[in-house]
């Protein structure tokens, strides 16, 4: 148990459906993160939020809407996706983005599959 | 250019041997490195991070910074079973994390 709790832990939705992921971190940390992971790819960043701002990977369709309600509470809204979208998405705290220690810790994601 | 590199594997060794896993990266700015291991179906885990060049150690584990060749590596000595899993190698530039693709180690009993 990382302290970080991400639900559901699998989902299947339809192109036209709307589901929204939510994590949630006990840690106190500062930084939240969401990451997509498809297969023989590189883990990538998709959203940021740290100390109340947020960063967005600009390669990131509009179709996935990131809401961060307060430092321990991270949400990202689906709607109309695609099968590409289909992946292990993992949610991530840290304590500090400024510091060189800034050390990530993971939750243990959602396998989305959307057909 | 690929901001981390790893070769993708499969890495096999023999249980006990030493299991050599390595990263580069191409920021030269970048501060903090890390290693996380990720078994089929789970999220990755922290196993090891280094900020200044030279070696780490931690158990069974030993990670190794070089800033001047934008190289970083993991050792596993002693290498077991349950080592068996893709290893992460993550880079902290600024704002930026970068994972590269990660390498599958199995460790043969």
């Amino acid at each position: 148990e990382t302290g970080v709790t991400q639900t559901p832990r699998h989902l299947v939705m339809g192109m036209t459906n709307k589901k929204s992921l939510k994590c949630e971190q006990h840690l106190g940390h500062n930084a939240m993160y969401w990451y997509k992971q498809s297969a023989k790819k590189p883990l990538e960043l998709m959203f940021v939020y740290s100390l109340e701002e947020r960063v967005e990977n600009n390669s990131v369709p509009s179709r996935f809407s990131p809401e961060c309600p307060n430092s321990s509470h991270l949400f990202l809204h689906l709607h109309t996706l695609q099968p590409e979208d289909s992946a292990l998405y993992l949610c991530a705290s840290s304590q500090d983005p400024r510091t060189i220690k800034n050390i990530q810790y993971f939750g243990a994601g959602t396998r989305l599959s959307v057909l | 250019q690929k901001e981390v590199e790893q070769n993708s594997g499969p890495l096999s060794v023999p249980e006990g041997a030493i299991a050599s896993l390595n990263c580069t990266y191409s920021d030269r700015v970048s501060q903090s490195f890390f290693w996380y291991r990720q078994y089929s179906g789970k999220s990755p885990e922290l196993i090891m991070s280094i900020y200044s060049n030279g070696d780490k150690e931690d158990g069974r584990f030993t990670a190794q910074l070089n800033k001047a060749s934008q190289y970083v590596s993991l050792l596993i000595r002693d290498s077991q079973p349950s080592d068996s899993a893709t290893y992460l190698c993550a880079v902290n530039t600024g704002n930026q994390f970068y994972f590269g693709t990660g390498t599958s180690l199995t460790v043969i009993p």
